[in-house]
């Protein structure tokens, strides 16, 4: 399958805890994007990375949250001492290239519950 | 502002029912207009995309959309569902030009639940 691959699919944490979620990209696929699902709402962006770059991270709370996409290994997103509101599916795509007509190949999310 | 409206969030019908999920988008510029499905606990897959050409697009499990420019819509219908096609949909609006996937605004979805 090499489709985009995201683990784990299933995370808990107590407040305070750091989560981390990974995610591989679809092959041959260099642009990752990470989207945030909350219950009963849409999908909200919050960030746009390639290679070693952070190409648009408008969508990332300022404190807490992090990403990154190094030269070797999975994208990860990366939560400080989560809370309980930061519960939610939480979905990386990737795309091949920058031009932009919004197909997006999504994994099958993280499911990030706070207790 | 550039927004994407999907107006109802539940759509119940029976099965073999035809059915119309709506969407509209608010933009002042051109744009390309998708819709994805979400299939219970799975991510999203895209579903069909306006690009260009015929605003008539359509999907290879019998769904179809058409683009209306002046009524910024791009409603999606089905003449028949079946039970498989339980899922929650979502249309997205992306914009030419932008090379960064912030500027594709998804909607909130609607989800579609299918009765026997």
């Amino acid at each position: 399958n090499a489709g985009v691959m995201q683990n784990p699919r299933h995370l808990v944490r107590r407040r305070g805890q750091e989560a981390r979620l990974r995610c591989s990209p679809m092959k041959g696929h260099s642009h990752v994007y990470w989207y945030r699902q909350l219950p009963e709402e849409g999908l909200k962006f919050m960030v746009y990375l390639q290679k070693e770059n952070i190409i648009d991270e408008s969508g990332m709370p300022k404190e807490r949250f992090s990403a990154e996409f190094p030269k070797e290994g999975p994208s990860i997103l990366r939560i400080q001492q989560v809370v309980r509101g930061d519960s939610a599916a939480y979905f990386c795509a990737s795309s091949p290239k920058t031009g932009n007509t919004g197909e997006l190949f999504f994994g099958e999310g993280s499911r990030l519950t706070v207790l | 502002a550039q927004s994407v409206t999907q107006l109802d969030s539940q759509v119940p019908v029976f099965e073999e029912a035809p059915v119309e999920l709506r969407c509209n988008y608010s933009s002042s510029v051109s744009v390309y207009l998708f819709w994805y499905v979400q299939y219970p606990n799975q991510g999203l897959q895209l579903l069909l995309k306006y690009l260009s050409g015929s605003t008539l697009v359509e999907s290879i499990n019998g769904f179809e959309a058409e683009f209306n420019k002046s009524q910024t819509s791009f409603h999606l219908r089905k003449p028949s569902v079946h039970i498989s096609d339980t899922a929650e949909y979502f249309c997205a609006v992306s914009f030419p030009g932008y090379s960064s996937a912030s500027k594709i605004i998804f909607g909130s979805g609607t989800r579609l639940s299918i009765r026997p």
